[in-house]
């Protein structure tokens, strides 16, 4: 599995789209990449995942660089709701077990 | 739908206790997981079960124990507890499938005085 860099935080308007990045230079061609987050004390939530192609659904937006090196998460109206820590793991293409970094904490501003 | 459950949602031990974390999912998810998250920090692998009857040692298995006798259940057993397994305690499980989604409880918040 890739190592993912994240910023450690970010802060964002209300009603402002959100470009969360995240780099994973060493990830393999066969590497997934998911997002998750965490809303204050609350378990983790599954966001979104990819392999190469850009991905929607109704809660965010991925987009991978063509190199595959890094990818950016987008939240296309953040809400105050939104605020939490959002994590960019990366996945061999078995089954195994998600490693956690420290994520990126997201502040909403209203 | 109840999803994963974890209970009890709160606890306080002693040192030198033991007791069984539980968790439970109706999903009928073949992959089951311990994580362990201490303040300020991301989640950190305890323990992880691909079926039932297989069970395997993650990043920080040192004082749990685990056992996967049905596909609904996982519990995580701390054997004696110590001041530093003071923290929340999350279960997650998805389909044995590659890259499902995985599915998380809301947590066990465990202090150990």
């Amino acid at each position: 599995d890739a190592k993912t860099t994240q910023p450690n935080s970010m802060e964002s308007n209300e009603e402002e789209p959100v470009h969360l990045p995240c780099n994973h230079s060493t990830i393999s061609g066969t590497d997934y990449i998911h997002w998750y987050r965490q809303l204050p004390s609350q378990g983790p939530e599954y966001v979104i995942h990819g392999l190469t192609s850009n991905v929607n659904n109704r809660m965010a937006s991925l987009a991978i660089a063509e190199d595959r090196k890094s990818s950016t998460l987008i939240l296309h109206r953040a809400t105050l709701r939104d605020a939490a820590v959002y994590y960019c793991i990366s996945t061999n293409s078995g089954n195994t077990p998600l490693v956690f970094g420290k994520g990126t904490r997201l502040s909403v501003i209203a | 739908n109840a999803g994963v459950t974890q209970t009890p949602k709160f606890q306080v031990l002693k040192t030198g206790q033991s007791m069984t974390l539980q968790c439970a999912q109706d999903m009928n998810h073949e992959y089951m997981s311990w994580y362990r998250q201490d303040p300020g920090m991301g989640l950190r692998l305890i323990h992880y079960s691909v079926g039932a009857g297989i069970t395997d040692q993650g990043e920080v298995p040192n004082g749990y124990n685990v056992s996967r006798s049905t596909t609904e259940d996982f519990p995580l057993r701390l054997l004696s507890a110590a001041p530093s397994q003071t923290s929340v305690y999350f279960c997650a499980s998805s389909p044995r499938t590659a890259n499902q989604p995985q599915h998380f409880g809301d947590g066990t918040r465990l202090s150990i005085l």
